[in-house]
């Protein structure tokens, strides 16, 4: 079981919003900074947000995350079909001394 | 443009061992931690172990601690894992990252492609 809790699979039709739970504890998300990466098929993951809500260079503004307490969500809006992959959250903690992820999401778009 | 690139991986008996190695470029290695993560056939990411700039601080997921060893050569720019006492449940693609910043808790923020590590009798 994963350390942070994410649900397995999340779907919208194009141009929706959608928006990714995932929960952690005091040690993790409680207490260090949230990232979520992008997983296309195939391909390895790559870093889409950081710092809980920061863009990096070049992923576009369709793509926003939030931490509140021991949880943090992504959203994605005007949803396309390009965004089907897996997202998984991120986060040191400091109980473990370790990095430990989510079980990732599987966002289908319909 | 930051470029991974791991080799060694392959198939394995359980309780034997293996050795990856990671050869990277396109950024000064030595001021950043390196990490390697993996992805169990289907399933989710799972962070194996990290290595500090100087390789003065390591960390490992608990799943693997006491059986594989991070190391690096900072002259070489190469990254390795040594895997020993390998079990079924090692089997996964292997993803060497690195960090952002020199300590093992930064971020990971590019990955290599990944290699397949086997382990079947």
């Amino acid at each position: 079981q994963s350390v942070l809790t994410q649900p397995p699979s999340a779907s919208g039709t194009p141009g929706q919003r959608v928006i990714i739970s995932c929960s952690g504890s005091s040690s993790n998300i409680g207490s260090n900074y949230v990232y979520w990466y992008q997983q296309l098929p195939g391909t390895a993951p790559k870093l889409l947000i950081s710092r809980n809500s920061q863009r990096p260079s070049g992923v576009p503004d369709r793509f926003s995350g939030s931490k509140s307490g021991t949880s943090a969500s992504l959203a994605i809006s005007g949803l396309r079909s390009e965004d089907e992959a897996d997202y998984y959250c991120a986060a040191w903690d400091d109980s473990l001394s370790a990095w430990v992820f989510g079980g990732g999401t599987k966002l289908t778009v319909l | 443009e930051v470029q991974l690139a791991e080799s060694g991986g392959g198939l394995a008996q359980p309780g034997r061992s293996l050795r990856l190695s990671c050869a990277a470029s396109g950024f000064t290695f030595d001021d950043y931690a390196m990490h390697w993560v993996r992805q169990g056939p289907g399933k989710g990411l799972e962070w194996v172990s990290g290595i500090s700039w100087n390789s003065g601080s390591t960390g490992y997921a608990d799943s693997v601690k006491g059986r594989f060893t991070i190391s690096r050569d900072n002259a070489k720019n190469s990254l390795y894992l040594q895997m020993n006492s390998l079990r079924v449940e090692d089997t996964a693609f292997y993803y060497c990252a690195k960090g952002v910043g020199t300590m093992v808790r930064g971020v990971i923020d590019s990955w290599g492609q990944g290699i397949l590590v086997t382990v079947s009798s």
